[in-house]
Order: structure tokens, then sequence, then C-alpha cells
């Protein structure tokens, strides 16, 4: 099993540009979310999904959309990307939304934004 | 609400010696606990959590945590730590009923093992 995986691992735009954020698992996990990580700010959760089809916000959800159309991948779009969305994103993976379940992390992307 | 204040955000020690790493956590519900571990360039990996029964939970790599309900803290501890422990260690806290996913999590605190 190749995991959780996240594409690309480094990217640079410029202000304005879209661009998607790839994320795959193989584990047939119903649950996936993204999150931001940001120093001296610990990981804060961006949209989630608890299956195919079924997609919410999490606690920073402005500039970013997503969608999940099979259980394998869940993609995070920039629309128009901001300097302020300069940050590490990690792509995790669970068999449920229920925390008892241990959660499965991508590698991350690492964005810049000028 | 809840919140998680990780109370050092570097902690340098030798080789050997024990550490121990701070959180403390508010909320006004029930909530389980959790300590993950970031090494260099990497996602974040689980090393334990709290959901219920004794106090002291064991982990991977020789670390435990101690849920302290009155003081509402989970600190993290290891007896003797090696070079390879080097990484960023977050705390993080989530709702018993929360069917979300959602984690609460620490500031982080960066671990640094000297030789």
């Amino acid at each position: 099993n190749a995991g959780v995986t996240q594409t690309p691992k480094f990217q640079v735009l410029k202000t304005g540009q879209s661009m998607t954020l790839q994320c795959a698992q193989d584990m047939n996990h119903e649950y996936m979310s993204w999150y931001r990580q940001d120093p001296g700010m610990g990981l804060r959760l961006i949209h989630y999904s608890v299956g195919a089809g079924i997609t919410d916000q999490g606690e920073v959800p402005n500039g970013y959309n997503v969608s999940r159309s099979t259980t394998e991948d869940f993609p995070l779009r920039l629309l128009s990307a901001a300097p302020s969305q300069t940050s590490v994103y990690f792509c995790a993976s669970s068999r449920s939304g229920r925390v008892t379940y241990e959660q499965y992390f991508g590698p991350g992307t690492r964005l810049t934004v000028t | 609400a809840q919140s998680v204040t990780q109370l050092d955000s570097q902690v340098p020690v030798f080789e050997e010696a024990p550490v121990e790493l701070r959180c403390n956590y508010s909320s006004s519900v029930s909530v389980y606990l959790f300590w993950y571990v970031q090494y260099p360039n990497q996602g974040l990996q689980l090393l334990l959590k709290y959901l219920s029964g004794s106090t002291l939970v064991k982990g991977i790599n020789g670390f435990e945590a101690e849920f302290n309900k009155s003081q509402t803290s989970f600190h993290l501890r290891k007896p003797s730590v090696h070079i390879s422990d080097t990484a960023e260690y977050f705390c993080a806290v989530s709702e018993t009923s929360s069917n979300t996913g959602k984690l609460i999590f620490g500031q982080g605190t960066t671990l640094q093992v000297k030789p």
C-alpha cells in the first residue's frame, strides 16, 4: 500500500493563479481531509469529506474548494491564490470521521504564493 | 470550543536524557487526546492516544503520556531519548462526540536531541 500520496511536493504560484493540490489514498478509507500547517499555529482543518459526494467545511475554508467524486481522491483547489495561502498542506484519511480511528497523513505539499 | 497549548516551542536535550513535552487543553465537553510526531520533511504520525480507561498511555518508540483531568494536561514523556527522536511533536484534542474527524492541534514543540 502506498498509503496517502500528495502531489506536487513543492509549488510556487503568483498571486491570482489557480491550481489543484492532489491527494489520493489506497486504503479504501471513507474519511479524507485537508489541513494547512503554519509556523506557530499547528495544523488547521480546511475541508473534510465523510464519503464520495459528501464534503464540508472545516476551520479555515475560505479561498479553497474541494470535491470528492471517488473514494480514493480528494483534490484541493485554489481558485485565485493569495500570499496568505503560503503554507504546507497535508491531506489525511481515516476509516471514518470518528476520531477513535487513526488518521493517516500524506507527506505534504509546500506552497509559496508570491 | 476546544483549544490546545503546548507550553514549549523548543526543547533541547542531550541524548539518553529524559524528556517531557507539555500539553494543556481547554474544553467544555469530553475530549480524546492525541500526540503526533512529524519527522523532517514528512507527514504526521500518531504516537499515542487517550480515549478512556487508564490515564497512563503508552505509545510507539518508547513514549508515554499521562492524562490528568484535574489539571487538563496530557504531557508526553520518554525516559531516554535518541538522536532519531529529533522531530516536531503535536498535541491534539477532539470532542468525543465528533464524527467530523476534526482535530484541534497545538502549536507544536520541536525536540532537538544533541549528541
